[in-house]
């Protein structure tokens, strides 16, 4: 059972646009989320986080927005650079649960 | 600053072998985790550690072994290499439960 789920296998998108990364989870006692980017042969770099009790957290180019009514976020980049090709995983984990669990990832594509 | 560091980053075993996947941080963080990634798949939790001499099984344990002696080194240990232990791994250690977890750059694994 995914209880966290990203339906969109891959994303392109051109160079200076938005590109919107969605996720969706099942388990209403996740109450810190995560975004990380990660590159071919390297290790997952954290991006972007924000807890329950905000809806938006800026850092830059990169906003991260809660819904969790609808136990929805998304991670939005502007604008969108070819150094931001990338697989975007998203996670979660509950309260005193420090135990992440991911989503599959976006391959997101900036194309120049 | 090395952050978490893993070692070997690519290795082919047998079935049947052994071998011990090594992971060390510099960070004096707490916390320490190791995941699996397969194919198109999230990263699934292996073991994880709360603190030197504490670990505990997470999503996808059986096959492995963990040990913390130190607050720095977390290795993880295949006992008998199974073809479906084919995988990428990754260690990751975090500060604490509302701090983002920092990974490694994975090992490679293949069993043939």
């Amino acid at each position: 059972d995914q209880q966290v789920k990203q339906n969109s296998p891959s994303l392109s998108v051109q160079e200076g646009r938005i590109s919107i990364l969605n996720c969706d989870y099942t388990n209403s006692m996740f109450d810190y989320f995560l975004w990380y980017k990660k590159y071919p042969a390297e290790g997952p770099t954290f991006l972007i986080s924000i807890s329950s009790i905000k809806d938006k957290n800026e850092d830059g180019r990169f906003t991260v927005f809660l819904n969790k009514s609808a136990k929805h976020l998304s991670l939005h980049i502007v604008p969108s650079q070819p150094g931001d090709s990338a697989v975007y995983f998203c996670a979660a984990n509950g309260g005193s649960n420090y135990k992440l669990t991911f989503g599959k990832g976006t391959l997101l594509t900036v194309n120049p | 600053n090395a952050g978490v560091t893993q070692t070997p980053k690519f290795r082919i075993l047998k079935i049947g072998q052994s071998m011990t996947l090594q992971c060390a941080q510099d960070m004096n963080h707490n916390y320490m985790y190791w995941y699996r990634q397969d194919p198109g798949m999230g990263l699934k939790l292996i073991y994880y550690s709360v603190g030197a001499g504490i670990t505990d099984k997470g999503e996808v344990p059986n096959g492995y072994n963990v040990s913390r002696s130190t607050t720095e080194d977390f290795p993880l240990r295949l006992e008998l290499a199974a073809p479906s232990q084919t995988s990428v791994y990754f260690c990751a250690s975090s500060g604490g439960i509302w701090e983002p977890q920092h990974f490694g750059d994975g090992t490679r694994l293949s069993i043939l």
